[in-house]
């Protein structure tokens, strides 16, 4: 079946340094990839997707590139802030009866000023 | 914007008692979810709806259910709470994205504790 792999946290970076957060998935087919964030205490937000091949996701400063040959979705951006603080969710939605979408374990990052 | 709504927030009660989480989405969206998230933050489906008088449970069992009679509501019971319902519940609704994909959009939550 499909799964998602990313990696383990915490993740603590100094505000202004380069954020990469790795992403790996299987699944058949051609999925498509999301990255959601969650604040503390609230659900999740969609954080930007990608949907075929080479596709790039961005939004807010992050950027997130499909790459099929490696089946990954690694997020990344440049300088972090500390309101990036907060736990980001890789997911795919394949092509199932009922487009199920299947998340990752989510890594916690922590930035500091 | 979604729209999506989860009530109570907040909700400590003690075993043994019946409890109902209420979610409302205003999308008009024909599928939601629900997941249960642990403190290790993962998310894990227990129940999901594709319309009206259609539910079917996910992939965690769960001893709560779900009930489908409108389009906009989708609220999960508790006949009889333990403190291994304790948890975070997060219900989701999802449309056609028209880009190729489907897109989940999530309720703020609701956190239960029981005593």
């Amino acid at each position: 079946g499909d799964s998602v792999t990313q990696m383990e946290g915490p993740v603590t970076l100094s505000e202004e340094a380069f954020l990469t957060i790795n992403c790996t998935y299987t699944a058949t087919g051609y999925p498509s990839l999301f990255w959601y964030v969650q604040y503390p205490g609230e659900g999740l937000q969609l954080l930007l997707k990608a949907t075929k091949a080479d596709d790039k996701g961005s939004n807010k400063g992050f950027e997130a590139t499909y790459r099929k040959e490696t089946t990954s979705f690694h997020l990344e951006k440049g300088s972090v802030q500390v309101s990036d603080s907060a736990v980001y969710f890789c997911a795919l939605s394949g092509s199932g009866g009922y487009q199920k979408v299947t998340f990752g374990t989510g890594t916690k990052l922590q930035v500091i000023p | 914007e979604a729209d999506i709504y989860q009530t109570p927030r907040y909700l400590v009660i003690g075993t043994g008692k019946k409890i109902t989480l209420e979610c409302s989405q205003t999308m008009g969206h024909d599928k939601m979810y629900w997941y249960q998230q642990d403190p290790g933050m993962e998310l894990h489906l227990i129940h999901y709806s594709y319309g009206v008088n259609s539910t079917e449970k996910g992939d965690l069992s769960s001893e709560s259910t779900v009930s489908r009679i409108r389009t906009e509501h989708f609220p999960l019971t508790l006949e009889s709470a333990r403190p291994s319902h304790t948890s975070q519940y997060l219900c989701a609704s999802s449309e056609w994205s028209g880009t190729g994909s489907y897109e989940q959009y999530f309720g703020p939550g609701t956190r239960l504790t029981v005593t």
